[in-house]
């Protein structure tokens, strides 16, 4: 168990729904990164939150938001939902901002899948 | 910009057999390097990472990984796999130009013969 919890495990949904995805972060963990795992893209990072604030971006639609909120639990916001958009979406936190010393710790993901 | 290869999207060995996972790292300097491991239905956890020093770096679960600058590659190695090792790993980049943002490679799925 990483400590990192995500919820709900399993999303079913239809094409142009919009969908939130939590994740709250290991204790003492102030960074919160979003990943997309898909069969034809691999993984992929989306975006990057560091104590309430966007930090960086990665290949993130614009169709998709995110938030850290003041307790640093972070949600993933996905609306026009596509087929496309069916993935395993990954939360991961580490304790600092883009430190690459610091490991980052996984939650168990949750599975989209866009009928 | 900084790539990873995995060049074996599936591997099958023995049960007591060696285990060797390949990465190839495009990179003009050297960047940081991770191997993370993905069991059915979890998330992904981290087996050993490596950013300067001795280039061969121990990890969890008897794994070890091998830096060589000279060929841009961070192998994966372990003496004996066991039935328990059957999962996805992934080797990843990191780097000050891309904010240390992990890049990563497609992953090699290993399969355990009994």
């Amino acid at each position: 168990d990483s400590g990192v919890t995500q919820t709900p495990k399993h999303l079913i949904t239809a094409t142009g729904q919009r969908v939130t995805l939590r994740c709250s972060p290991r204790s003492g963990d102030l960074s919160v990164y979003w990943y997309q795992q898909s069969l034809d893209q691999g993984l992929q990072f989306l975006i990057q939150y560091y104590n309430g604030e966007e930090r960086a971006k990665g290949n993130i639609l614009e169709r998709f938001s995110a938030q850290q909120f003041p307790d640093l639990h972070s949600e993933l916001n996905l609306s026009s939902l596509e087929l496309g958009d069916s993935a395993l979406y990954f939360c991961a936190s580490s304790i600092r901002d883009s430190n690459p010393t610091d490991t980052q710790y996984f939650g168990p993901g949750t599975r989209l899948t866009v009928l | 910009a900084q790539s990873v290869t995995q060049p074996d999207i599936h591997i099958t060995v023995s049960e007591g057999a060696s285990l060797e996972l390949r990465c190839n790292y495009s990179y003009g300097a050297t960047p940081y390097l991770f191997w993370y491991v993905q069991s059915p239905g979890q998330g992904l956890q981290l087996l050993l990472k490596y950013f300067s020093g001795d280039t061969l770096v121990q990890g969890i679960k008897g794994f070890e990984a091998e830096f060589k600058r000279s060929q841009s590659s961070f192998n994966l190695r372990k003496p004996s796999v066991h039935w328990s090792d059957a999962a996805e790993y992934f080797c990843a980049v990191g780097a000050m130009d891309s904010n240390y943002q992990l890049i990563w490679g497609a992953g090699t799925k290993l399969i355990i013969k009994p």
